[in-house]
């Protein structure tokens, strides 16, 4: 058990809708990151939050977006879906160095477009 | 992005020594390397890192050649539970971008 929670464990939903994801780091971690796990694309990185504040994007689509909260836990939003948006997302943390190198994963949230 | 390059897959026997290699000719000098493994069905998780001089862990060493273009991971004695896709990845902070990794098959 890595302290990092998210939830739900999985999801379906059909495309055009709109789904949140929500991930809880392990206790004192300022930094929060979102990965996306699909077949063909792999474990790509998304956003990464350090205390509240946006610290760097990858390949995150438009339609996508994230926010961390004053109590450090994170939301994925991710809108308008797709078939293609089906995958695993994985949220990560690590400590309250900016430069701590340990990422600690989730479980992740399977989610599942129809 | 600096790239890395591994093999697809490896096998190894169980208890037995395995050296995971990763070739990263295009290394920046801030740029640290990141070892993580994802075991089936699980997240990924942290194995190692370092910047120039080797490093030891409870769960495996880094070896780094001396111009730092590549780098070995070593598991000291492979058990089952060590089979799963092992990734290599060059970053000078903590954002990761996989890549595809290695598999690793440990035989009985």
């Amino acid at each position: 058990d890595s302290g990092v929670t998210q939830t739900p464990k999985h999801l379906i939903t059909a495309t055009g809708q709109r789904v949140t994801l929500r991930c809880s780091p392990r206790s004192g971690d300022l930094s929060v990151y979102w990965y996306q796990q699909s077949l063909d694309q792999g474990l790509q990185f998304l956003i990464h939050y350090y205390n509240g504040e946006e610290r760097a994007k990858g390949n995150i689509l438009e339609r996508f977006s994230a926010q961390q909260f004053p109590d450090l836990h994170s939301e994925l939003n991710l809108s308008s879906l797709e078939l293609g948006d089906s995958a695993l997302y994985f949220c990560a943390s690590s400590g309250t160095d900016e430069k701590t190198y340990e990422q600690y994963f989730g479980p992740g949230t399977r989610l599942t477009v129809t | 992005d600096a790239k890395t390059t591994q093999p697809n897959s490896m096998e190894s026997n169980e208890e037995e020594p395995v050296h995971l290699p990763c070739n990263h000719s295009t290394i920046s000098g801030t740029d640290y390397i990141h070892w993580y493994r994802q075991l089936p069905s699980q997240g990924p998780e942290y194995v190692i890192h370092g910047l120039t001089s080797n490093v030891n862990n409870r769960m495996a060493s880094l070896a780094i050649a001396e111009d730092r273009k590549s780098s070995t991971l070593i598991l000291h004695r492979a058990t089952l539970r060590d089979a799963a896709v092992y990734y290599c990845i060059l970053s000078p902070n903590n954002d990761m971008r996989f890549g595809a990794g290695t598999r690793l098959t440990v035989k009985p």
